[in-house]
């Protein structure tokens, strides 16, 4: 069972640039989320997707765009990369509703540096 | 919208003794409370959970406690070793109101001494 799988691990990108991280559950869970964690700052939420065809902003949206592929799918992009962006991305999943699954499970991180 | 306070930032505890580390929270909705650990280069992953309707769980060597009028939870450690040394951090939501993901404190590093 993979849980959720995150790609790719590494990227350093020039100012500028865009990319996309991709990532995947196979869990079944209804509820997708972007996270970055900077040092000091903890884990904060950029955006998330309650459900398959829904995207909300969280606490940090700027200059990120996410896409709800499916219901195991949810990825972000960068459309033009700046140093602030530079970061730890984790995927996360959950079923909030189902009364005792709240846990949010992690993907295993993308470090990025953007110089 | 929710914010959680976490303290203090760096905790170091010879081995053996206990560690607590304590949050705060602003919405008075709130009513999951989950603990993860973060090792170096890990993922976080939840170690213990309270809601609000309990005001103490325990699971071996960790423990969390709850106070909803004061609005503080605690996470407890007793009897620490090496592997206990990491990053921990609260978090706060809504149980059942909506999928708007939870809010985090800022983390505490656990640094066991030997």
């Amino acid at each position: 069972n993979a849980g959720v799988t995150q790609t790719p691990k590494f990227q350093v990108l020039k100012t500028g640039q865009s990319m996309t991280l991709q990532c995947a559950q196979d869990m079944n869970h209804n509820s997708m989320y972007w996270y970055r964690q900077d040092p000091g700052m903890g884990l904060r939420l950029i955006y998330y997707s309650a459900s398959e065809g829904t995207t909300d902003k969280g606490e940090v949206p700027n200059g990120y765009n996410v896409s709800r592929l499916n219901k195991r799918e949810f990825s972000l992009r960068l459309e033009s990369a700046a140093p602030s962006q530079t970061s730890v991305y984790f995927c996360a999943s959950r079923d909030p509703w189902t009364g005792t699954n709240e846990k949010l499970f992690f993907g295993s991180g993308t470090q990025l540096s953007v110089l | 919208g929710e914010n959680v306070e976490q303290h203090p930032s760096t905790l170091s505890v010879q081995e053996g003794d206990s560690a607590v580390i304590k949050c705060t929270y602003s919405d008075s909705a709130s009513n999951y409370f989950p603990w993860y650990k973060q090792e170096l280069g890990k993922r976080p992953q939840l170690i213990i959970d309270i809601r609000s309707n309990v005001g103490e769980k325990k699971d071996q060597r960790i423990a969390v406690t709850l106070n909803k009028t004061a609005k503080h939870f605690s996470l407890h450690i007793t009897e620490t070793q090496p592997e206990d040394s990491a990053v921990y951090f609260c978090a706060a939501s809504e149980e059942g109101g909506g999928a708007d993901g939870l809010t985090f404190g800022k983390g505490t590093h656990l640094i066991i001494q030997p």
